[in-house]
This record gives C-alpha cells, sequence and structure tokens, in this order.
C-alpha cells in the first residue's frame, strides 16, 4: 500500500524568507502524480503545485517550487518570498493509477511578520 | 463558474441518528470523491463515484454509504452516527475518471459535530 510521510508537524519562516516542507512517499507504482495542498483556518483545501512523476523536470507555480526525487521518493516544497498569508497547514498528497488520493497528516505553518 | 459547493456548512447530530451531506461539483465535473477529515489529521478517503457508478471505497464501516445523480452531485449518508464520525467531510470533484483526469477540486468541507 502507498504511504505518505511528512516528518514535520510545525515550521516556522520569517516574512520574505524561503522555507522547505518535507515529504517522503513509498509506492511501487511507475506512473502516480504528487500534490501539496495547503488548508488554511478557513479548511478549504486549495492545490498549491502538482507533479507528475513521468516528468524530471521539478514544478514551479510563482513562489512555489518541488524538489522531487524519484529514486528517492522524496517531495519537497519549497516557498519562497514568504508571506503572512501562506500561514496554513501544507497537506503532501499521492494519487496513484486508481486516482485516490493518501495524505500526509501536514505541516503547520506559522509566518512571523 | 462555480466552485465544487457543499450543504450544509456546520451540523450537530446526536449518536445515533443520522445524516446526510450534499454535494455538487464543479460544472462538467463527473467524478465526486469524499474524504473525511479528522482534526489534526490528514484527510481519509470515503468513496469516489463516477456516472453514478461506485468506482472506490476507503476503510469505513458499512454505517457510511453515498450515491449520484444523473447531475452528477452526491450525496454522503451516515447511519448510526458515532462520537468518532465528528469531523469534516470534504468533497473533491474532477473531470472523469480517465488517467489524464488527475487533479481534484475541494469543497469548503461540512463540518459535523456528533454529541
Amino acid at each position: 500500500a502507498q504511504t505518505v510521510t511528512q516528518s514535520q508537524p510545525e515550521m516556522s519562516v520569517q516574512e520574505a524568507e524561503t522555507v522547505t516542507l518535507s515529504c517522503t512517499y513509498d509506492t511501487s507504482e511507475s506512473d502516480y502524480y504528487l500534490f501539496w495542498y495547503k488548508q488554511p483556518p478557513s479548511r478549504q483545501m486549495i492545490l498549491v503545485i502538482r507533479q507528475e512523476a513521468y516528468k524530471q523536470q521539478n514544478a514551479t507555480e510563482n513562489r512555489f517550487s518541488v524538489n522531487f526525487q524519484k529514486a528517492a521518493k522524496s517531495f519537497s516544497l519549497k516557498i519562497s518570498d514568504s508571506q503572512l498569508g501562506d500561514a496554513a497547514m501544507y497537506f503532501c498528497a499521492y494519487a496513484g493509477n486508481n486516482r485516490k488520493l493518501i495524505w500526509g497528516l501536514g505541516t503547520s505553518l506559522a509566518v512571523n511578520p | 463558474d462555480a466552485g465544487v459547493t457543499q450543504s450544509p456548512t456546520h451540523l450537530i447530530k446526536t449518536r445515533g441518528q443520522h445524516v446526510t451531506l450534499r454535494c455538487s461539483p464543479i460544472s462538467g465535473h463527473k467524478s465526486v470523491s469524499w474524504y473525511q477529515q479528522v482534526l489534526g489529521q490528514g484527510p481519509q478517503f470515503i468513496f469516489q463515484y463516477y456516472e453514478k457508478e461506485e468506482r472506490g471505497r476507503g476503510n469505513f464501516p458499512d454505517r457510511f454509504s453515498a450515491r449520484q445523480f444523473p447531475n452528477y452531485s452526491s450525496e454522503l449518508n451516515v447511519n448510526a452516527l458515532l462520537l468518532g464520525d465528528s469531523a469534516l467531510y470534504l468533497c473533491a470533484s474532477r473531470r472523469n475518471d480517465l488517467p489524464s483526469s488527475y487533479e481534484q477540486y475541494f469543497g469548503p468541507g461540512t463540518r459535523l459535530t456528533v454529541t
């Protein structure tokens, strides 16, 4: 069975600085997708960035980028120029052949002014 | 275009009661999935429906059931509520059931409290 592990329950970063959130996963599938979702206090789950496993190039969305290491089964999220609005729970998620999302436990990110 | 909508926003029920949660997917999306998120944890997959057929089921008891209607909206039903059913219930939609349709869009959730 596939699993997703986020080893950092809480992280903090100073406004305008850079922070990296870690995620590792375990799977025997060769075709899959990885996601980072953001869940602010409003509880709305928002897609931040996605990565197709067959793509070697790391995904980037504005201030958000990933470091995808397929052999190591690692999928970290880097947030550059952190803003107060980035404060939220961040979840790493995996979707395999059945497209069912498997989630990590989340990392709570605090942004300090 | 409207996003995924869920109703009600909040709900308080008593142990042993029944509850029905509703979800309307994004227009044009035919697949709906349900997730349970207990406070402090990541979501857990409950069901996926596509074209009114169940396409996946998570490790939840038979007290949990769902269905999808011809307009692709969906209902999640929970019978004989337990205190442990208190959670945020998330609905997500995606365009279809093809491998190329991997991105899911979430609704705001229904907060269920069982007392």
